[in-house]
């Protein structure tokens, strides 16, 4: 298995653009789960999917933030527009059952506002 | 709001030495207890669960769960160099899937 995979692994863009991070979980992975890591802050929950649906999305800090996850294939994560304060690492995980069995990580996506 | 403690670090530990890391947290209905480690620019690997009461075994890992006093541990015997990361602690609660992430401890093994 390939494990989970992210993309892009670095994005620098400026302040105000568009910033689309992608996810493919592990196939036969129910759960999929967003996360952001700064130093300040640890590891941050933004939203979770189960088979495909919003679980919680209480994470996500505020309206420029949106997940998606069309099939059970992919999920992005979106943030429009782009500030400073979002730089940071953003993992993405999948499980076939937290409690049991925890998380796999993705590579994270290193995002760079300037 | 659920919570994971854990002493940022940095654990300055000799190499063949035990290095005990430890956990506390808030959440009394909890189940699931993890121990992830995360070397630097990598992304969190999991390396011990425990659900219950007592101590679970793995390698040079032990995982201690106490749950009366709300605290988890991580035993690493015979520390070596490549154990030098940061560790997480990690809980998940009876009520959703979700997981919630200590801040970690930074292990340093000194050769």
């Amino acid at each position: 298995d390939a494990g989970v995979i992210q993309s892009p692994r670095h994005e620098v863009t400026e302040m105000g653009q568009e910033v689309t991070l992608r996810c493919k979980p592990i196939s036969g992975h129910d759960y999929l789960f967003w996360y952001r890591q700064t130093m300040m802050r640890g590891l941050e929950l933004l939203i979770y999917f189960n088979n495909n649906v919003p679980i919680d999305d209480s994470g996500m800090p505020e309206d420029r933030f949106s997940a998606k996850m069309p099939n059970a294939s992919f999920s992005t994560l979106k943030i429009q527009p782009s500030e400073p304060r979002d730089s940071a690492v953003y993992f993405c995980a999948s499980s076939s059952h937290p409690a049991s069995y925890g998380y796999t990580f993705g590579s994270g996506t290193r995002l760079t506002v300037v | 709001q659920k919570e994971v403690e854990q002493n940022s670090g940095p654990l300055s530990v000799p190499e063949g030495a035990i290095a005990s890391l430890n956990c506390t947290y808030s959440d009394r209905g909890s189940q699931s207890f993890f121990w992830y480690r995360q070397y630097s620019g990598k992304s969190p690997e999991l390396i011990m669960s425990i659900y219950s009461n007592g101590d679970k075994e793995d390698g040079r890992f032990t995982a201690q769960l106490n749950k009366a006093s709300q605290y988890v541990s991580l035993l690493i015997r015979d520390s070596q160099p490549s154990d030098s990361a940061t560790y997480l602690c990690a809980v998940n609660g009876a009520r959703d899937d979700k997981i919630i992430f200590g801040k970690g401890t930074r292990l340093h093994i000194l050769p």
